[in-house]
């Protein structure tokens, strides 16, 4: 059964940094962009980042530029989230999800069809 | 940056109920919609892509439809496990934003 496995979420004061790390297993990982979605306590979903499969394309939310790098490492069927410079309002489920595309008709569309059941990062002094 | 609303953001509903979901985007997306499912604790669950494709092992009771700035989420005979919220998701270009989510109650 595919399978992502989110890791590296904890407690963090204001400031500071923390590495996300997502496991991918029964997939071809090399073959799938990724994203990084988050959910803060009682609230909506934010999509936060993407990384093509070959790292060629990463796009970041505003809310994160600058602070928050993606990166992966196909070798070891991993993704990665740096997340430097946290605020409170950073603190959040992080998911890993799996970018699908298919072609429809001519039109190529993505959607995220695998969900890591998420790591918590809470950003508090 | 495109915008996404969704309506209601709350809705009560019995099981056997057809439940309608409306998500609007500002400006056109095309059909680069998605649809999801998250029942609390746990991760979202793609249920349709492209606006109406339907997810493989998603139950056929789940239909999507629309195009350009409307879309919607039938749900034709609600069952059980359907309680939860439910978020759109454009995915025509980046940034990949939700919806703010239809939260699916119990009557």
């Amino acid at each position: 059964e595919v399978h992502l496995v989110e890791s590296g979420g904890g407690l963090v004061q204001p400031g500071g940094s923390l590495r996300l790390s997502c496991a991918a297993s029964e997939f071809i990982f090399r073959s799938y962009s990724m994203n990084w979605v988050r959910q803060a306590p009682g609230k909506g979903l934010e999509w936060i980042s993407y990384i093509s499969s070959t790292s060629n394309t990463i796009k970041y939310a505003d809310s994160v530029e600058g602070r928050f790098t993606i990166s992966r490492d196909n070798a070891k069927n991993s993704l990665y989230l740096q997340m430097n410079s946290l605020r409170g309002e950073d603190t959040a489920v992080y998911y890993c999800a799996r970018v699908r595309g298919d072609y429809i008709l001519g039109s190529y569309y993505y959607y995220m069809d695998v969900w890591g059941k998420g790591t918590t990062v809470t950003v508090s002094s | 940056d495109i915008q996404l609303t969704q309506s209601p953001s709350l809705l009560s509903a019995s099981v056997g109920d057809r439940v309608t979901i409306t998500c609007r985007a500002s400006p056109d997306i095309r059909n680069y919609l998605g649809w999801y499912q998250q029942k609390p604790g746990k991760a979202p669950k793609l249920l349709i892509y492209a606006a109406s494709t339907l997810q493989s092992g998603v139950p056929s009771r789940f239909s999507g439809s629309g195009s350009g700035t409307e879309f919607t989420l039938i749900i034709s005979s609600l069952q059980p496990e359907d309680f939860a919220t439910y978020y759109c998701q454009r995915l025509n270009s980046f940034p990949f934003t939700f919806g703010p989510g239809t939260k699916v109650h119990v009557k």
